[in-house]
């Protein structure tokens, strides 16, 4: 059963305009959720997780609980923020990790 | 520098080849970690370990195999490869009290 979803391949903003990237998850339990980005021709790293509530690049995603959410939004996108977003959710004291399939998220002049 | 590596980044093997993808990090991190990952797909687990002699399969069913001798060491075997197997393979690593993952550059492995 698929955890995490993330129901867009592709957002296209243009520049300073807000963006919000979806993320849905399916788990019973506390959940430890987090986003990662791939930036081109580098690798897969933190962005921020949930429990820190922490802004990141300007970035800030707020777990909800009753629409099992927890989607990243940036109120004005910059160029340098086109990448890819991997939402992931971590149980079993994070032994096991989820990952979605990915947005990408390209960021027009 | 404290990093991650992977060996080789890219691989092409004929059906039937054993394959070793090596993955080391001198992160001094007890958990590591192998993900699949088609191309537009999700990363998908299938193999972690918590430390020497420690190993689990994910919940995506692979027929590779993984060893943990040396803490820095956390290679991945496929005895016959297939095509089936064609995918990108990443590694990553952790500290036991820690959430954030560390990634390798990743091996893109075809098998034709």
């Amino acid at each position: 059963a698929q955890r995490v979803t993330q129901p867009e391949k592709l957002l296209s903003v243009f520049k300073g305009a807000p963006v919000e990237l979806k993320c849905n998850y399916s788990y019973s339990g506390s959940p430890e959720l987090f986003w990662y980005v791939q930036y081109s021709r580098q690798r897969l790293q933190l962005l921020l997780r949930h429990i820190s509530r922490e802004s990141i690049k300007g970035f800030t995603a707020d777990l909800n609980k009753g629409e099992t959410s927890f989607h990243l939004k940036k109120p004005f996108a910059q160029e340098e923020d086109s990448a890819m977003y991997y939402c992931a959710l971590a149980i079993y004291n994070f032994n096991k990790f989820y990952f979605g399939s990915g947005t990408k998220l390209n960021v027009k002049p | 520098e404290a990093d991650i590596y992977q060996t080789p980044r890219y691989l092409v093997i004929g059906t039937g080849k054993k394959i070793t993808l090596e993955c080391s990090q001198t992160m001094g991190h007890d958990k590591m970690y192998w993900y699949q990952q088609d191309p537009g797909m999700e990363l998908h687990l299938i193999h972690y370990s918590y430390g020497v002699n420690s190993t689990e399969k994910g919940d995506l069913s692979s027929e590779s195999t993984v060893s943990r001798i040396r803490t820095e060491h956390f290679p991945l075997t496929l005895e016959s490869a297939r095509p089936s197997h064609t995918s990108q393979y990443l590694c990553a690593s952790s500290e036991p009290s820690f959430y954030e993952q560390y990634f390798g550059p990743g091996t893109r492995l075809t098998v034709t």
